[in-house]
């Protein structure tokens, strides 16, 4: 089984500074991990993931995000905010494998909405 | 260009009324899921499909039902045994191991 934790549902910050959405997850083997930005009355866009190997990841518009086994978690960064980041950001899990037919399942946080202001 | 393509954007349903949400996507998926999102819940998975003429129940399933006829194709519909039908719905679909894609979704209301 797995859950996700996203720390704060709402977080502010001021254009040009250091963007930080927490996310923990809980998986019984090794996970898949993917962070996905929903404008509003928009679907989900994925921003990045973690599937093997490196595990400090680089997604679009400048974020990035980096699995550390150790503490169970995959935070959400950007070095420097602008207007256009604003909107709600979902981490998600899903197990590596068993992988049984063509069905990813994923479970997701609950969001955390990004307000940037000037 | 390939993608998802979710309608209505918006639906009222009266009630004692079914209503049917559409999906379909041009990218050669197998996999397709309905997920509904209320504020403050995140995204909790309704039905999934992995291949045509099969679905399964996912963590909401009651007072809702799907069809898989084409592997383009996943309808949703919401019938008037779902008393709490105001939310947002998506579309996704996947391919092996890869993310999903989401579609625009749809926004239903009681009247």
């Amino acid at each position: 089984a797995q859950s996700v934790t996203q720390l704060g549902s709402h977080v502010s910050v001021s254009e040009g500074a250091l963007v930080l959405l927490r996310c923990n997850y809980s998986s019984s083997v090794p996970p898949y991990l993917f962070w996905y930005v929903q404008y509003p009355n928009q679907g989900l866009q994925l921003l990045l993931k973690y599937t093997t190997g490196a595990t400090l990841v680089k997604g679009i518009n400048g974020f990035e995000a980096e699995f550390k086994k150790s503490e169970t978690s995959f935070h959400l960064t950007k070095p420097s905010a602008h207007m256009s980041d604003a909107a709600e950001y979902f981490c998600a899990v899903r197990p590596s494998r068993p992988y049984t037919g063509t069905a990813s399942k994923l479970t997701f946080g609950t969001g955390t909405r990004l307000q940037v202001t000037l | 260009d390939g993608g998802i393509t979710q309608s209505p954007k918006y639906l009222f349903r009266k009630e004692g009324q079914n209503v049917t949400l559409s999906c379909e996507q041009n990218l050669n998926h197998d996999a397709m899921y309905w997920y509904r999102q209320d504020p403050g819940q995140g995204l909790r998975l309704i039905y999934y499909s992995q291949i045509v003429n099969d679905f399964q129940k996912g963590d909401i399933a009651e007072g809702y039902s799907v069809s898989r006829e084409k592997k383009e194709s996943f309808p949703l519909t919401v019938t008037s045994a779902q008393k709490n039908p105001t939310a947002f719905y998506l579309c996704a679909s996947s391919i092996r191991d890869q993310p999903q894609h989401f579609g625009d979704g749809t926004r239903l209301s009681i009247l």
